[in-house]
């Protein structure tokens, strides 16, 4: 199974502030993509999922480069409850099995 | 609203005992899953099941083993804990990829199990 690469950080920045991440994989095959939250102690939760050239949902943005295969979350006007570790998901095409990133952390303080 | 639930949330073992997490899912899902989480490394997949009665290893299924009797129920098992299994264990469940591309869809998590190995 081919590699999900993330950088783990801590990325520490201020209310406010725009963030994004980034997320590489290795398998050009791969057909599903996902970004998941976990707060500390908790499990991961969805936060959206990226399956053509990339969505929107509020604050949030992902992107997907196909050519370069990267996956991109951009997070607009930080809140502190936007801290949390952020998970990168990949998966090939009719793959039952999800493989995940290590994970980037972020903290925004006041 | 969906739910995946774990029998428990911390457990404390000793060396050599043999070990039941169990984890129930109510959304009809095929596919189940159990992985552990430890700092720095992310989340390792020991198992995985897409049907009742069939399993499939994961990266790091030495030392455990897994039952899927019934669709709603995935059990891991290990056979005799040591120390190194010391973990947060998280199971997970989804429905099977959609489509000709067989687009996955979202997984859904237990709450986790610590489990501490003595």
């Amino acid at each position: 199974r081919k590699e999900v690469e993330q950088d783990p950080g801590p990325f520490n920045v201020p209310e406010g502030a725009t963030v994004a991440f980034n997320c590489t994989y290795s398998n050009s095959a791969s057909q599903s993509f996902f970004w998941y939250r976990q707060d500390c102690r908790k499990e991961p939760k969805l936060l959206m999922s990226v399956y053509s050239s990339g969505n929107e949902d509020g604050r949030f943005t992902a992107q997907l480069n196909r050519a370069s295969q990267y996956i991109s979350l951009l997070i607009r006007d930080s809140k502190l409850s936007d801290s949390a570790t952020y998970l990168c998901v990949v998966a090939p095409g009719g793959s039952y099995i999800p493989t995940f990133g290590r994970g980037t952390s972020l903290i925004v303080h006041p | 609203d969906v739910k995946v639930t774990q029998s428990s949330r911390y457990l404390v073992k000793r060396t050599g005992e043999k070990v039941f997490l169990e984890c129930v899912q109510d959304m009809d899902h095929e596919n189940m899953f159990w992985y552990r989480q430890d700092p720095g490394l992310g989340l390792r997949l020991i198992y995985f099941s897409y049907d009742v009665k069939m399993k499939e290893k994961g990266d790091i299924p030495e030392g455990y083993s897994v039952s899927r009797e019934k669709k709603e129920r995935f059990s891991l098992i290990l056979e005799s804990a040591s120390t190194n299994q010391t973990s947060m264990y998280l199971c997970a469940s989804s429905r099977p990829g959609q489509g000709a591309a067989g687009m996955n869809t979202e997984a859904f998590f237990g709450q986790g199990t610590r489990l501490t190995v003595v």
